[in-house]
């Protein structure tokens, strides 16, 4: 199977800019979750969506958002960007039918925003 | 949830055992085991889950003793490859949503 795919790789943005960020998980994985990582503040969770609703969310601002598509793919945007905004977004999904439930993640997304 | 502590870093060399600890007293009773490996600018990586006693795959083993309140990550013989941050987590079985939370992790670096 193909692994979780993130686009774009890259993206440099400015302040007060919107982004959308896209993610396709594994084949069968209906949950998507989505983490920013920083060199401070570690791994933190966003959010996770199942079968197109938002099952949890993480503490960040409104200006955090995301949705999920019958296909099973994801996106997040965030808007008015800020410049602790800059981080590598994760998105990972799972097989939630499983007893033993893990994630796969995607190579992420680096979000530079000056 | 339950919080993981681990070390922050450690050292090693080619061909040698590293052997990752990770405490996490307050572990429920349904909560798994899971080590996942992080190279920089990716994503992490899936390594190995476990409940309780040993489990062994192709790449690492995770010990746990009797009282799961602590775990071992072995990788045996390392590689200049396996430098990485290895993260523990501790997480709720199934349908309680995925929060798992991602501590500080180990950072592990194999030296020649």
């Amino acid at each position: 199977k193909a692994g979780v795919t993130q686009t774009p790789r890259y993206l440099i943005k400015t302040r007060g800019q919107q982004v959308t960020l896209s993610c396709s998980p594994i084949s069968g994985h209906r949950s998507v979750s989505w983490y920013q990582q920083t060199p401070g503040q570690g791994l933190q969770f966003l959010f996770e969506y199942f079968s197109e609703t938002q099952r949890n969310k993480g503490n960040f601002p409104g200006r955090f958002s995301g949705r999920q598509f019958s296909n099973s793919r994801s996106e997040m945007n965030v808007s008015t960007l800020e410049l602790g905004d800059s981080a590598l977004y994760l998105c990972a999904s799972s097989d939630r039918t499983s007893v033993q439930e893990t994630q796969y993640f995607g190579p992420g997304t680096r979000l530079l925003v000056l | 949830l339950a919080k993981t502590t681990q070390p922050i870093s450690m050292d090693s060399y080619e061909g040698q055992e590293v052997n990752i600890t990770c405490s996490h007293n307050n572990i429920a009773t349904n909560d798994y085991i899971t080590w996942y490996q992080q190279f920089p600018s990716q994503g992490p990586r899936f390594i190995i889950q476990g409940y309780k006693t040993k489990v062994t795959n192709e790449v690492a083993s995770l010990f746990i003793p009797a009282d799961r309140k602590s775990s071992t990550l072995s990788l045996p013989r390392v590689s200049l490859s396996d430098t990485a941050v290895y993260y523990c987590l501790v997480g709720p079985r199934v349908a309680a949503g995925n929060k798992l939370t991602f501590g500080g992790g180990t950072r592990v670096l194999v030296k020649p």
